[in-house]
């Protein structure tokens, strides 16, 4: 089946770092979603990227999708404690019916240090 | 609106106990979905909706149960709990023609 694997598992940043996680499929994507889970919360969509070399930006936060659909980054710029968090990537194998049915990654841990 | 909202927000069971995890939303959505969360597992399918009176078997469905009777509510079961069960349970809801999925703010279940 399909897998999603999203590295690292875990980062800790300085306050005014830059921040990046990386999720890799096993299959094509027909899209990729990003979630962000604050401690102790619920997963809260964030983007969808759906075309080939997708770049798409939310203030400080830059995603991209691979060429290929079958990798995706998540970029912060200068890093706050308020980005704190899991971010999770997510996502649709192309082809076939998949009912909605997502696909996660094991999400980064982001830490920021003040 | 209240979105997507789950009870109980926590609970704790004794091995072989059962009980049952709503998840109610007012969005009107067709497609509900049912997660457990695991530390360095990520959100892993249990059991999914596409439609009132639909279910479907998602990536860990051993041990669970799940019912659709009406479009706004989606229940979990678990009919003899385990210790491998304790985790933490996410309901989301999605409209149709859209991907995107809305969380519930979980249930943290604990099996002793």
């Amino acid at each position: 089946g399909q897998q999603v694997m999203q590295i690292p598992q875990y980062q800790h940043v300085q306050e005014g770092e830059d921040f990046t996680t990386y999720c890799n499929s096993s299959t094509t994507l027909s899209n990729i979603q990003w979630y962000k889970q604050r401690p102790g919360g619920h997963p809260v969509f964030l983007i969808q990227l759906v075309k080939s070399g997708e770049v798409k930006k939310q203030k400080r936060l830059t995603f991209q999708f691979g060429e290929a659909k079958k990798n995706s980054s998540l970029h912060i710029t200068a890093t706050q404690t308020t980005d704190v968090g899991t971010y999770f990537c997510a996502g649709f194998n192309a082809g076939g019916t998949s009912y909605g049915k997502l696909t996660f990654g094991q999400g980064t841990i982001l830490t920021v240090h003040p | 609106n209240a979105g997507v909202t789950q009870t109980p927000k926590f609970r704790v069971l004794k091995t072989g106990q059962s009980m049952t995890l709503l998840c109610a939303q007012d969005m009107n959505h067709e497609y509900m979905y049912w997660y457990r969360q695991d530390p360095g597992m990520g959100l892993r399918l249990i059991h999914y909706s596409v439609g009132e009176g639909t279910t479907a078997k998602g990536e860990v469905p051993d041990g669970y149960n799940v019912s659709r009777l009406k479009k706004q509510n989606f229940l979990l079961g678990l009919e003899s709990a385990a210790p491998s069960q304790t985790s933490v349970y996410f309901c989301a809801s999605r409209a149709t023609g859209t991907d995107t999925q809305y969380f519930g703010p979980g249930t943290r279940l604990t099996v002793l």
